[in-house]
């Protein structure tokens, strides 16, 4: 079975400091991982995803496949950076339509 | 374009009865994903449908089942409704199925409370 674990439910950080959301996961296959963001009072809405190997409001994140991580990056946080942030797997079962799996999430405060 | 559109947003229900939940993907939108996400969990996958068929299965007992119409839009039905069933229930749209080929763009929302 596919499992994804962040394992910080909420993270708090002073405004240019550094910052690092942890993501495991679990999977027998070749997964594809992602990473949501859900700012205050807004939908759920996709940050980044390890296939295009982009860069996305200054976030960065890198598939480790030996430690099976997907931690979240960025060299120095901004007070719009606060939000709920899931990180998420697609495995390769079928049809690919296994849907997503969704970690728990990591709750960030970037304080002034 | 709206996005994602569900209704009803807000919905109380009491236990043993059933409900229907609406969502309508972003034009152009072939594929529509239904999630479940209970307070303080990530959404956890409950189905995907393509074309008008079912595609893919998540957990959850067969009380929950969904369908999809011809212009894409879709429903899911929960019957016999437990207590346990409280959560918002998300649906995502996307254009086509397949792994991570395809973005999935998600609504806002249909907040259930069970009593």
């Amino acid at each position: 079975a596919q499992r994804v674990t962040q394992p910080e439910k909420l993270l708090s950080v002073f405004k240019g400091a550094p910052v690092e959301l942890k993501c495991n996961y679990s999977y027998s296959g070749s997964p594809e991982l992602f990473w949501y963001v859900q700012y205050s009072r807004q939908r759920l809405q996709l940050l980044l995803r390890h296939i295009s190997r982009e860069s996305i409001k200054g976030f960065t994140a890198d598939l480790n496949k030996g430690e099976t991580s997907f931690h979240l990056k960025k060299p120095f946080a901004q007070e719009e950076d606060s939000a709920m942030y899931y990180c998420a797997l697609s495995g390769d079962s079928g049809g690919g339509a296994d849907g997503l799996t969704f970690g728990k999430g990591t709750h960030l405060i970037i304080q002034p | 374009d709206a996005g994602v559109t569900q209704s009803p947003t807000h919905l109380i229900k009491t236990r043993g009865q059933h409900v229907t939940l609406r969502c309508s993907p972003i034009s152009g939108h072939k594929s529509v994903s239904w999630y479940q996400q209970v307070l303080g969990q990530g959404p956890q996958f409950i189905f995907q449908y393509y074309e008008k068929e079912e595609r893919g299965r998540g957990n959850f007992p067969d009380r929950f089942s969904a369908r999809q119409f011809p212009n894409y839009s879709s429903e899911l039905n929960v019957n016999a409704l437990l207590l346990g069933d409280s959560a918002l229930y998300l649906c995502a749209s996307s254009l086509a199925s397949g792994r991570s080929s395809y973005e999935q763009y998600f609504g806002p929302g249909t907040r259930l409370t069970v009593t």
